[in-house]
């Protein structure tokens, strides 16, 4: 099944604990992305990838970091997580934005919540 | 900059009645307009989208869409609703040859009562 993977699903954590939210695609996608949903704002990009080891800032990349070293991974790393990124997290790929002319379809995976104390 | 709003926090609607979720933007030049839905505990689902041609775009589930260039929407509707269409809602606008830049708005919980 096409699909894109998160993990894990639900995650607490304490303030300043390095953690790691993995995300894994099965569609051969050269497209990926991180969002995170606040109630009321929607999804916020966070950081994308056009393609393997090349990752750009979205709209809210302070407090995280990425990297793409293989097509299907596209980790989303939290160095010092604080109570501010408390959230629920969607990785999203699609296939190449200039395959489909800028009008690309999303796949999400289903999401992690984290909570930071 | 580029913006989307989906004026309504949450729709209410009985079962077997028209559904519309409301949808307006800002963007400088020609868009793509998108719409996804969020079923509970799940990841959002694409349901459509319009590029150019026909203002009325069809999609998955029964949903359509109108882009209407001069109002600045992209209303979504279904004519008749099912109780399993409650879900959260989000409209999307890309700039076209803006590259990546998807913009999201805030959703809209429909509820569809039995």
């Amino acid at each position: 099944e096409a699909q894109v993977t998160q993990n894990p699903r639900y995650l607490i954590t304490v303030t300043g604990k390095k953690l790691t939210v993995t995300c894994s695609q099965n569609m051969n996608h050269e497209y990926m992305s991180w969002y995170r949903q606040d109630p009321g704002l929607g999804l916020r990009q966070i950081y994308y990838s056009m393609n393997v080891e090349v990752t750009d800032k979205g709209d809210v990349p302070e407090g995280y970091k990425v990297s793409r070293k293989e097509k299907r991974n596209f980790p989303l790393i939290l160095e010092s997580p604080s109570p501010n990124q408390t959230s629920l997290y969607f990785c999203a790929s699609s296939l190449s934005l200039l395959r489909e002319g800028g009008a690309n379809v999303l796949t999400f995976g289903a999401g992690s919540r984290l909570t930071v104390l | 900059a580029q913006s989307v709003a989906q004026p309504e926090d949450q729709v209410n609607v009985a079962e077997g009645n028209p559904l519309t979720v409301k949808c307006t933007y800002s963007v400088s030049g020609n868009p793509y307009l998108f719409w996804y839905v969020q079923y509970p505990n799940r990841g959002l689902q694409f349901l459509l989208k319009y590029i150019t041609g026909d203002n009325l775009v069809k999609g998955s589930y029964g949903f359509e869409a109108e882009f209407n260039k001069s109002q600045t929407s992209f209303h979504l509707k279904k004519p008749s609703a099912l109780v399993s269409d409650s879900a959260l809602y989000f409209c999307a606008v890309k700039r076209i040859a803006a590259g990546n830049k998807l913009t999201f708005g805030g959703g809209t919980r429909v509820l569809v009562k039995p």
